[in-house]
């Protein structure tokens, strides 16, 4: 079964430092999405993207963050001099169509901890 | 702004129904999801209702929808300890931009 692939599954950085976490959506999918949870925390939406670039962001997602689809088949995530408060699971996720349709899918995350 | 909120732990013993509720304040969605999320793993899509459906059932699972209250909830029928996880009750806004509950704890005893 065709699914969202995520790496790293853990990053360890100290603060200050760039990150960038890689996905590889679903082959057919256009659509594509990084949420994140803070531990003990709901899961938050950042970013969706379609087209080559942003389509909805979330006031979270602040210049600090940046997404790019820098060839056919993955998509990033990249923070920029990271904080504590970047602790935290990001979740990628793709879909076929941007209406809402009920098929979502996530990946495994990639645990960022910021030191 | 949205809030969907979710009770944070049950627990139930093997071969019972385990019934988990959730509540939203917004009204405005499309579809209401439940995820599914094991120790260390991603959240896997269990199962979704629109928002014109009340019911739907989908082996052992049901998902109840009760727009007037804005309640949703997810019955899982015959529980068994690999059902042991957390569950997220999500809805739509605009895009694909799900809210998510804080997720419920089910633990199941044998």
């Amino acid at each position: 079964e065709p699914e969202v692939t995520q790496t790293p599954s853990h990053q360890v950085t100290q603060m200050g430092q760039e990150v960038i976490l890689r996905c590889v959506p679903i082959s057919n999918h256009l659509y594509f999405y990084w949420y994140r949870q803070i531990l003990g925390q709901k899961v938050e939406f950042l970013v969706s993207f379609y087209n080559n670039e942003i389509s909805e962001k979330s006031e979270i997602f602040d210049d600090q963050f940046s997404v790019e689809r820098p060839d056919g088949s993955n998509f990033t995530l990249k923070i920029r001099s990271t904080k504590l408060e970047d602790s935290a699971m990001y979740f990628c996720a793709s879909s076929e169509a941007r209406q809402n349709t009920g098929e979502l899918f996530f990946g495994e995350g990639s645990r960022l901890t910021v030191l | 702004g949205e809030d969907v909120e979710q009770s944070l732990f049950l627990s139930v013993r093997e071969g019972d129904s385990s019934v988990i509720n959730c509540t939203y304040t917004d009204s405005s969605s499309t579809y209401l999801y439940w995820y599914k999320q094991e120790p260390g793993a991603g959240l896997q899509l269990l199962t979704y209702i629109f928002s014109n459906m009340d019911m739907k059932q989908d082996q052992r699972l049901t998902v109840l929808l009760n727009k007037k209250d804005k309640h949703l909830s997810l019955r899982i029928a015959d529980t068994q300890t690999g059902d042991s996880a957390i569950y997220f009750c999500a809805k739509d806004n605009a895009g694909n931009m799900l809210t998510f509950g804080g997720g419920t704890r089910l633990m199941v005893k044998p």
